[in-house]
């Protein structure tokens, strides 16, 4: 099994700037989540999908930020425009049911 | 409050002792706890999950739950130069099987040959 894969796994952009974070999901898994993870703030939720649909955004921190997921083994995490205080590493997980199996992350970093 | 609180640590221990992590959590109707391992510049591991009241164990991990406290522990007996990382400790709220985790800050564990 492939694991949780995402890409890229280091962005390097200016403010201002798009920035398009890519997650494939373990084959089989119906749910998927989005983490940001800070030294200031720790590891939190961006929003999760179950089969394909949105279930809680609440932590999206912002419009700039957007998430979909099209099918069951692709999902994206769009900021637009990026900011410097959006550097942070971001982790994607997907889960059968109850345990939660992350991906290797995407370390973002806005100048 | 927060919703699941952890110490940051730095915990340390001896190469070969037992190392105790701790978790509490806010949500009394929460049913399902999990940890999980972060090395330096790595993703989180599940390491171990608990759903009842008692201990599971698995090689040189036992997961402690104890709903009336409030309260999930992490043992790691033998411990090893290996284990030094970062032990986050996961609650799902409510009695959903589906739906987010919360996450403490996790506790940094050292363990010193």
């Amino acid at each position: 099994d492939a694991g949780v894969i995402q890409s890229p796994r280091h962005e390097v952009t200016e403010m201002g700037q798009e920035v398009t974070l890519r997650c494939k999901p373990i084959s089989g898994h119906n749910s998927l989540f989005w983490y940001r993870q800070t030294m200031m703030r720790g590891l939190e939720l961006l929003i999760y999908f179950n089969n394909n649909v949105p279930i809680d955004d609440s932590g999206m921190p912002e419009d700039r930020f957007s998430a979909k997921m099209p099918n069951a083994s692709f999902s994206t995490l769009k900021i637009q425009p990026s900011e410097p205080r959006d550097s942070a590493v971001y982790f994607c997980a997907s889960s059968p049911k109850n345990e939660q199996f992350f991906g290797p992350g995407t370390r973002l970093t806005v100048l | 409050q927060k919703e699941v609180e952890q110490n940051s640590g730095p915990l340390s221990v001896p190469e070969g002792a037992i190392a105790s992590l701790n978790c509490t959590y806010s949500d009394r109707g929460s049913q399902s706890f999990f940890w999980y391992r972060q090395y330096s510049g790595k993703s989180p591991e599940l390491i171990m999950s608990i759903y009842s009241n008692g201990d599971k164990e698995d090689g040189r991990f036992t997961a402690q739950l104890n709903k009336a406290s409030q309260y999930v522990s992490l043992l790691i007996r033998d411990s090893q130069p290996s284990d030094s990382a970062t032990y986050l400790c996961a609650v799902r709220l409510g009695s959903s099987n589906t739906g987010k985790l919360i996450f403490g800050q996790g506790t940094t564990l050292q363990v010193k040959p």
